[in-house]
């Protein structure tokens, strides 16, 4: 097993660019999340999704869309970078909520 | 907001002794989760307590939980040099019709075992 992957693993945007930071599980787990993990802050949870179909916002969702189409990919899409969002993106899944998650390895971005 | 606060920020030790780290959180929770990070890698989740258990342990970890208190503790024993790492405490809520909202993690308690 893969576990989660994501791609890519670093990246530098242009202010004012979109992109798509893919997040992919092979684990047949319901549950995924997108988090970011600023220096001093830990990790904030960005949005997440319990299932196929069904998403919602978590503490920072503002600037970022997902969408959940099939279980196994769960993307999170910036629309227009802001040099805020230069942080370490991570995934997350987790067969339900009495789990641990399972993280990918993370995704570097730098917005100039 | 973050949830859990985790304290102390930063804890240094020698090699074969104990450390412990707390969190504490602020809201009602169905379990709270310890997870490991290694520097510039990815999280990696070491134990799980449920909201109605006190004392879990795995291996050389030892968690408890005091949901009166709202807050947790995490003991590894017999410290080893690749225990170095950030440990971070987070917590989970379950919806009463299924489904969970996410992790909401603290800022982390950085272990450094001194060889």
């Amino acid at each position: 097993n893969a576990g989660v992957t994501q791609t890519p693993k670093f990246q530098v945007l242009k202010t004012g660019q979109s992109m798509t930071l893919q997040c992919a599980q092979d684990m047949n787990h319901e549950y995924m999340s997108w988090y970011r993990q600023d220096p001093g802050m830990g990790l904030r949870l960005i949005h997440y999704s319990v299932g196929a179909g069904i998403t919602d916002q978590g503490e920072v969702p503002n600037g970022y869309n997902v969408s959940r189409s099939t279980t196994e990919d769960f993307p999170l899409r910036l629309l227009s970078a802001a040099p805020s969002q230069t942080s370490v993106y991570f995934c997350a899944s987790s067969f339900s909520g009495t789990y641990g998650y399972t993280f990918g390895s993370g995704t570097r971005l730098t917005v100039v | 907001s973050q949830q859990g606060e985790e304290d102390p920020q930063a804890l240094s030790i020698q090699e074969g002794e104990n450390a412990t780290m707390n969190c504490s959180y602020k809201t009602s929770i169905n379990n709270l989760q310890w997870y490991r990070q290694n520097s510039g890698r990815g999280l990696v989740h070491l134990i799980l307590i449920r909201s109605n258990e006190r004392e879990k342990h795995s291996g050389r970890l030892r968690v408890t939980l005091d949901t009166s208190k709202k807050s947790s503790s995490l003991l590894i024993t017999a410290s080893r040099a690749a225990d170095t790492a950030s440990y971070f405490c987070a917590t989970e809520t379950m919806y009463s019709g299924g489904g969970a909202d996410g992790l909401t993690f603290g800022k982390g308690t950085h272990l450094i075992i001194q060889p």
